[in-house]
């Protein structure tokens, strides 16, 4: 049962560049979250996200920043316009569907950097 | 909304000994606190969780206790090892939310 997974695991953008980050759940995970993880701090909660339905984007910038998880194919997050600020790692976890099972579990994250 | 605050930062113990962690949340309706292990440019990997229904839970050398009336919960890790040296993170989820509140992290150094 393969993890979650992501992709590229190191992307280098220039300023005002677009920036997508790819994530794929565990196999029978509907349940997808992104994280960013500034450098020597902590993940901050962004976007949670179900097949075809944003249900928390508390934590996601309302400008540039904007998260999808199509019916088919992986969850995307996309930086339009990215500043250096951006850069961050960037971590999508997953969880199951079954109502009260909370674990979540995370992918080898994406590394931006923006030059 | 949630606040979940991490004590000590850094920790240095001698290989054996114990080390202890502790974190605070401020949502009563908390109920859900996960523990992570964050190695050097690693993903976070969950080495024990604890739901509002139980007071500890222990998996080997490593036991987390939760206190709800004080809500603070803490990690206890035992016989320590050189390996044990990473970043570990608290978090808290509360019910109707699902998503991760973190603690800030605390760099434990496990030294010979």
């Amino acid at each position: 049962n393969a993890g979650v997974m992501q992709n590229p695991r190191h992307l280098v953008r220039r300023r005002g560049q677009e920036a997508r980050l790819r994530c794929s759940p565990m196999k029978g995970h509907s349940h997808v979250y992104w994280y960013r993880q500034l450098p020597e701090e902590g993940l901050k909660f962004m976007v949670y996200l179900q097949k075809e339905n944003i249900i928390d984007e508390s934590g996601m910038p309302k400008e540039r920043f904007s998260a999808e998880f199509p019916k088919e194919g992986p969850s995307i997050l996309r930086i339009q316009q990215v500043v250096r600020g951006d850069s961050a790692a960037y971590f999508c976890a997953s969880s199951p569907t079954i109502a009260g099972t909370d674990t979540q579990y995370f992918g080898p994250g994406t590394r931006l950097t923006v030059l | 909304g949630e606040n979940v605050e991490q004590h000590p930062s850094t920790l240095s113990v001698q290989e054996g000994d114990s080390a202890v962690i502790k974190c605070t949340y401020s949502d009563s309706a908390s109920n859900y606190f996960p523990w992570y292990k964050q190695e050097l440019g690693k993903r976070p990997q969950l080495i024990i969780d604890i739901r509002s229904n139980v007071g500890e839970k222990k998996d080997q050398r490593i036991a987390v206790t939760l206190n709800k009336t004080a809500k603070h919960f803490s990690l206890h890790i035992t016989e320590t090892q050189p390996e044990d040296s990473a970043v570990y993170f608290c978090a808290a989820i509360t019910g109707t939310a699902s998503k991760l509140t973190f603690g800030t992290g605390t760099r434990l150094q496990v030294t010979l």
